[in-house]
């Protein structure tokens, strides 16, 4: 069974740091891998797709990376803002033989004005 | 262009009653599925609508039964709901399939008492 983790479960930081959130998984045989914003109440935004021939995505302040052999991918937020604060989500596409995005618990990210 | 839009969005049920969530998309996505996302677990897919006609089980189907109605709407049954039931329902579509990127509704919030 396909297991996604993110590391770390919160994170607290000074507006205009650079960031760095991590997500690991346990079967390298994925076929894409997304980041998701969460706001509280509200649903999930995606971010960025990185398909399992790439090794990074950018959009904006964000870059994610993917090192699919190691198991692990990076979001990287450059210049972090208040307005970024939220809960990111990783999430795998396939595994363990299955089709299915399996997600991870996420990083809860507070930027402090 | 309202995306995924689902309805309705907060619902207080007893232990035993029957309730229907539904979902409806705009997008003319052929795809479609059914999330739960409970505290401390990353979302897990309960059931999925590859296309018009089409449902299959996901991880957690145990409890629900789905319709997909046409192309637009997709709707998930609790015939007799348990407290364990108790959970953000989230609905998503995306264009073909499970590898296309998924664009997510913005959640029912169910208590079963």
């Amino acid at each position: 069974k396909q297991e996604v983790t993110q590391i770390p479960a919160a994170l607290s930081v000074p507006e205009g740091e650079n960031l760095v959130l991590n997500c690991s998984f346990t079967d390298s045989a994925i076929y894409n891998l997304q980041w998701f914003r969460q706001d509280p109440g509200k649903g999930l935004t995606s971010l960025l797709l990185i398909q399992s021939s790439q090794r990074e995505q950018t959009s904006g302040r964000l870059n994610a990376s993917l090192d699919k052999s190691s198991g692990r991918s990076t979001l990287y937020i450059a210049a972090s803002q208040p307005g970024d604060s939220a809960t990111y989500l990783c999430a795998v596409q396939g595994g363990a033989g299955s089709y299915q995005l399996t997600f991870g618990k996420g990083t809860k990210l507070s930027v402090i004005p | 262009n309202a995306g995924v839009t689902q309805t309705p969005k907060f619902q207080v049920l007893k232990t035993g009653q029957s309730m229907t969530l539904q979902c409806a998309q705009d997008m003319n996505h052929n795809s479609m599925y059914w999330y739960r996302q409970d505290p401390g677990m990353g979302l897990r897919l309960i059931y999925y609508s590859a296309s018009e006609g089409t449902t299959d089980k996901g991880e957690v189907p145990n409890g629900y039964n789905v319709s997909r109605l046409n192309k637009r709407e997709f709707s998930l049954r609790l015939e007799s709901a348990a407290p364990s039931q108790t959970s953000v329902y989230f609905c998503a579509s995306s264009v073909q399939g499970m590898l296309d990127e998924q664009y997510f509704g913005p959640g029912t919030r169910l208590t079963v008492t």
